[in-house]
């Protein structure tokens, strides 16, 4: 998985409290990735990173905050977990490339984390 | 708003025929486009990137065309194996910052 790990794998939670998942990469790569794959939904972006504390939301933030205080780590925290968070968590790096007029990258995906808010 | 559709959900095709998946997008100005596998349990593997200028593009077995007047891309595999059988997604980006738009995902079986 192009030296991306998560933290945890699974994990089952009560509504209200915090959750905190972690993604680090050994890449040294730029740009950094949570997204949340439901059924019926696909690949949906959370929050992504393009450097060392330089953080930005995606399509669907709210209840999510990120952290990148590292290259290496970006940490996905829920502050107060909801059931509709449960959910298949996937972080992913990539690093920009120039071709023609624009610049273009492939995504590396971590090997994801099962949550499950009851 | 910018929405990407995948031919269908599922896709069944016996083995050695070609594969074709298809992804659609409206509202959107794509610079690049990528096609990625995932098995079941697993996160998304790159599999190929076709740039807005360019047609059409192969990696063995694969083929990617691009047709931006259509907006429309066409995933083919040749000579399909059980081996091939996973979910396809297809994903657009304008560039910035590397954001990237993901499809649903057609599901593909080939049987033996």
């Amino acid at each position: 998985d192009a030296g991306i790990t998560q933290s945890p794998r699974h994990k089952v939670t009560e509504t209200g409290t915090p959750v905190t998942l972690r993604c680090h990469q050994t890449e040294n790569h730029r740009y950094m990735y949570w997204y949340r794959q439901d059924p019926g939904h696909g690949l949906r972006l959370i929050h992504y990173s393009y450097g060392v504390k330089d953080t930005d939301k995606g399509e669907v933030s709210d209840g999510y905050s990120v952290s990148r205080s590292k290259t290496e780590d970006f940490l996905l925290t829920l502050e107060s977990a909801t059931s509709s968070q449960t959910s298949v968590y996937f972080c992913a790096i990539s690093e920009s490339k120039r071709g023609g007029f624009s610049s273009y990258n492939e995504q590396f995906f971590g090997p994801g984390t099962r949550l499950t808010v009851l | 708003s910018q929405k990407i559709e995948q031919n269908s959900e599922a896709l069944n095709i016996q083995e050695g025929k070609t594969a074709t998946l298809t992804c659609n997008y409206t509202n959107y100005s794509p610079a690049y486009l990528q096609w990625y596998r995932q098995d079941p349990g697993r996160g998304p593997v790159f599999l190929l990137l076709i740039r807005e200028n360019e047609k059409e593009k192969r990696k063995e077995r694969l083929k990617v065309t691009f047709d931006t007047t259509l907006k429309q891309s066409l995933f083919h595999i040749t000579a399909s194996q059980p081996a091939d059988s996973a979910t396809y997604l297809c994903a657009l980006s304008s560039g910035g910052y590397q954001k990237v738009t993901f499809g649903t995902g057609t599901k593909l079986q080939v049987i033996p």
